[in-house]
């Protein structure tokens, strides 16, 4: 079975530029989450789909971060414009209706 | 809110020591527990669960039990390896499954 699948894996910008982010889950799975990783820190969650109705985006910077799941299945996580605080790995997992998440390999950006 | 307080670290062992990786949580109502691990440039994986008090997770060697009565979930190994190298996640599962996760210990285990 192949796993969460992301791109780019890493990604350079420079402040105030724009920057994408895609992720396709493993197949069948209902429930899509992209979670921000600061070094130092555990993944904290940003936005939960489940199929293509939004769950929960209570942790969502609203004023410059944007996610859509078109269909129920690929995502793509936006950030526009950003800021050097948001120098992260951005994971994304999937899950089928319970609760093991399954994460993808993450994409590291560096904003400078 | 939910939060989870795990061990600071970085923690260093030598092969065939114990391992313990204390975890507290706080959280309304009855969570579901877990252990994930991040090996060096890979992604997250779960390592154990456990979903209601007293019952044990166990995966690899490690061992963790979910004890109410502490709010607590440690990891537990007794005899590490080089290859368990990495940094452990604990984690709870709030409503709509959401995970809130700890900050992370970092393991590095010397042959």
């Amino acid at each position: 079975e192949a796993g969460v699948a992301q791109s780019p894996r890493y990604k350079i910008i420079e402040k105030r530029q724009s920057v994408a982010f895609w992720c396709n889950p493993i197949s069948g799975h209902a429930t899509l989450y992209w979670y921000q990783q600061i070094l130092g820190q555990g993944p904290k969650l940003l936005i939960q789909f489940q199929n293509n109705g939004v769950v929960d985006d209570s942790q969502l910077p609203k004023d410059r971060f944007s996610a859509e799941r078109l269909k129920g299945v690929d995502s793509t996580l936006k950030i526009q414009p950003a800021k050097l605080e948001d120098s992260a790995v951005y994971l994304c997992a999937s899950s089928p209706l319970g609760e093991t998440q399954y994460f993808g390999p993450g994409t590291r950006l560096l904003v400078l | 809110g939910d939060s989870v307080t795990q061990m600071e670290g970085p923690v260093t062992l030598s092969e065939e020591a114990f391992l313990t990786i204390n975890c507290t949580y706080t959280a309304t109502g009855y969570p579901s527990l877990f252990w994930y691990v991040q090996y060096p440039g890979e992604g997250l994986q779960l390592l154990l669960k456990a979903t209601k008090a007293d019952d044990k997770g166990s995966n690899k060697g490690f061992e963790a039990t979910y004890r109410k009565e502490t709010t607590s979930f440690h990891l537990e190994k007794g005899s590490v390896q080089v290859s368990d190298s990495a940094v452990y996640f604990c984690a709870l599962g709030g409503s709509n499954y959401k995970l809130t996760f700890g900050k992370g210990t970092l393991l590095t285990v010397n042959p």
